[in-house]
């Protein structure tokens, strides 16, 4: 199965607290697991992004956290900025001999200054 | 680098019209892949293509969709003929390393498509 189900669908934060956005995952052969960024009127971009090997990886203010028993991981964004206002999308990546990435449904957060 | 270039980035066309979407993919880039964001469906895969070949068609949606790649520097994804239920965003991305662990995918700014 290829679900993977993001939440929430959207998220408000005051400016320098943390955002946290969810993604629940099916299928077991996912090998790679990004989180990519979307500001309005542009495509989606890498913003970090975690191997199942690793529990935790930290880039910045965004950090992954991974729980491969629970098939989650979720993004945190720490000391939020208007800035970060956008749509975030998990996209676990089919495994094998493939490049094939499963978007969620897309989280927008607003950070509020 | 000039990123993934795609064109045009608006076309509005008229139901039945055939509609030619173009994509540039990254120099060296060897894998391409064509998608569509819609509010209902959200981003869904269409097509991607590894060395110019087409790997997995699963997600076009019948068809009046085609897709091509006739070099490594250059795609298509024509639908004929058009139908308002195709009005969204068009992406096209590209990736370096089939099978490597770098799997970033470069998005273009995408073509906005509305059938009237």
């Amino acid at each position: 199965q290829q679900q993977v189900k993001q939440s929430p669908q959207s998220l408000i934060v005051q400016k320098g607290g943390i955002s946290i956005i969810n993604c629940a995952y099916e299928n077991t052969a996912f090998d790679y697991f990004p989180w990519y960024q979307q500001f309005p009127g542009k495509g989606p971009a890498l913003l970090i992004a975690i191997r199942p090997d690793v529990s935790e990886k930290k880039e910045g203010r965004f950090t992954i956290s991974f729980n491969k028993s629970a098939k989650q991981f979720s993004l945190h964004i720490m000391d939020s900025q208007p800035g970060d206002s956008a749509t975030y999308f998990c996209a676990p990546r089919t495994g094998g001999a493939t490049n094939k990435l499963i978007f969620g449904t897309g989280t927008l957060l607003a950070v509020q200054p | 680098d000039a990123g993934v270039i795609q064109s045009p980035r608006h076309e509005v066309t008229e139901m039945g019209q055939e509609v030619t979407l173009r994509c540039k993919p990254i120099s060296g880039h060897n894998s391409l892949f064509w998608y569509r964001q819609t509010m209902m469906r959200g981003l869904e895969l269409l097509i991607y293509f590894n060395n110019n070949v087409p790997i997995d068609d699963s997600g076009m949606p019948e068809d009046r969709f085609s897709a091509k790649m006739p070099n490594a520097s250059f795609s298509t994804l024509k639908i004929q003929p058009s139908e308002p239920r195709d009005s969204a965003v068009y992406f096209c991305a590209s990736s370096f390393g089939w099978g490597s662990p770098a799997y970033e995918q470069y998005f273009g700014p995408g073509t906005r498509l509305t059938v009237t």
